[in-house]
């Protein structure tokens, strides 16, 4: 069974920093691999995803995969105090199942 | 666009009591997912639908929970006998059909299980 497990649990970073979250996996077979963001209580929203090893910028967000060591992340350039949520991490091999971290808790500091 | 609209938001039960979760996915989306949200496990899935049709539901405990999609724009989580253990965030989530696609999230229902 899929296990996925985040790093660190939670973070606090001063405004304009950047921020790196950290992601792993089991199960050499995943596909999808992707990046969640939940502010308190609101619904969680996709932020990006990748399917192939390197990485992907988006704005501030760049994911960055490495399917040899299980290993994905998230970084956020000039970090904001919009950006303070929780952020999930979530891998899939099935095309829909979704397997998610616990997330990791961000605090920009303004 | 609405987005995925779940009600209650909030639900209390006494232990014993029945609880049905109401979603409504977004108009046009075949996929309709349940997750389970705790402090402890995190986000679980539940349960998935495309087109109505029960595909996977390897995350629901076999007893005491079920879940059902009678028509295209809602589908329904009840549990019965609710447990302290089953207080919980219920998200559900609607995509496109196809793999792999982006899963919009309603805000959930809190339900606490006295």
């Amino acid at each position: 069974q899929q296990k996925v497990q985040q790093s660190p649990e939670s973070l606090i970073v001063p405004e304009g920093a950047m921020t790196s979250l950290n992601c792993t996996f089991s199960d050499s077979a995943s596909q999808y691999f992707a990046w969640y963001r939940q502010h308190s209580g609101k619904a969680p929203k996709a932020l990006m995803s990748i399917f192939s090893n390197g990485e992907k910028e988006e704005g501030r967000f760049t994911i960055h995969l490495n399917k040899a060591s299980l290993h994905f992340s998230l970084h956020i350039r000039d970090s904001q105090p919009s950006d303070s949520a929780l952020y999930l991490c979530a891998t899939s091999n099935m095309g829909y199942k979704l397997t998610f971290g616990t997330g990791t808790s961000l605090l920009v500091d303004p | 666009n609405a987005g995925v609209i779940q009600t209650p938001r909030h639900k209390v039960t006494g232990k014993g009591q029945e609880a049905t979760l109401w979603c409504e996915p977004i108009s046009g989306h075949s996929a309709v997912f349940w997750y389970r949200q705790t402090i402890v496990q995190g986000l679980e899935f539940l349960t998935y639908f495309r087109n109505q049709a029960p595909i996977d539901d390897s995350g629901m405990p076999k007893e005491r929970f079920s879940a059902q999609m009678p028509n295209q724009s809602h589908s329904t989580l009840k549990i019965q006998s609710t447990q302290p253990q089953d207080s919980a965030v219920y998200l559900c989530a609607s995509s496109l059909p196809g793999g792999y696609a982006e899963q919009f999230f309603g805000p959930g229902t809190r339900l606490t299980v006295l």
